[in-house]
């Protein structure tokens, strides 16, 4: 089954607007960590921004805010004011933490293209 | 700090051949990551080292595929008996991992194209 699921192949977001992208994942581990990278066409990826399973707060990095809903198994990228550079692949990861487990599983992304 | 460096960014060979990748990971991290990207998809785990010792290894890397981390510094990734169906982007990452919240950190990937 997959453990994270990421709907959007694709995003077209007017430069400025707000942008949301959506994940959802799978796990029975109550100990995880939810992740966003950034992947620009160089092919780097870039670490956004973190969400521990047990945080009672959404985590936020700057323009970037992680919308975690428990509940709902959601871990949405929030991204205020989007900018061209903002223009990349986008990937939600997530890491089962119980028993040194240390990979990170990712899903199969979300291409955002901002329009000027 | 300077990231973590692959070498080489791309690499064509034919079919059968051998290759061997570097990943230099960040000063002073002691785990670090392989990871395997297809087109369209999300990077996908391969092995991990903490320090010198391999301690997972993903039933995607076969027996063809060999890790090391002699000196618990940098890393090499060897395929043996290229196939097309290697054909991929590999990444390797690192992390200091002190901390839970501690992520991993990519470099830039070797791309391989299998003829």
């Amino acid at each position: 089954a997959q453990k994270i699921t990421q709907t959007q192949p694709g995003m077209f977001v007017q430069e400025k607007e707000a942008v949301t992208l959506d994940c959802t994942y799978d796990t029975s581990d109550p100990s995880y960590g939810l992740f966003w990278y950034k992947q620009p066409s160089s092919g780097e990826m870039i670490f956004l921004i973190y969400q521990g399973s047990y945080d009672q707060q959404n985590a936020t990095e700057g323009r970037y805010s992680l919308n975690f809903q428990k509940a709902r198994k959601s871990a949405n990228l929030v991204i205020s004011a989007s900018q061209l550079g903002d223009s990349a692949m986008y990937f939600c990861a997530m890491r089962e933490e119980s028993f040194g487990n240390e990979k990170l599983t990712f899903g199969t992304g979300t291409r955002l293209t901002i329009i000027p | 700090d300077t990231g973590v460096s692959q070498d080489p960014r791309h690499k064509i060979t034919k079919r059968g051949q051998n290759v061997t990748f570097r990943c230099d990971p960040i000063s002073e991290h002691n785990r670090l990551y392989w990871y395997r990207q297809t087109l369209g998809q999300g990077p996908e785990f391969l092995t991990y080292f903490q320090n010198e010792a391999q301690l997972e290894k993903s039933r995607l890397l076969s027996d063809r595929f060999s890790a090391e981390r002699p000196k618990g510094s940098f890393s090499t990734l060897e395929i043996q008996r290229t196939e097309q169906g290697d054909s991929a982007m590999y990444l390797c990452a690192s992390s200091p991992k002190r901390l839970a919240t501690d992520t991993q950190y990519f470099g830039p990937g070797t791309r391989l194209t299998v003829l």
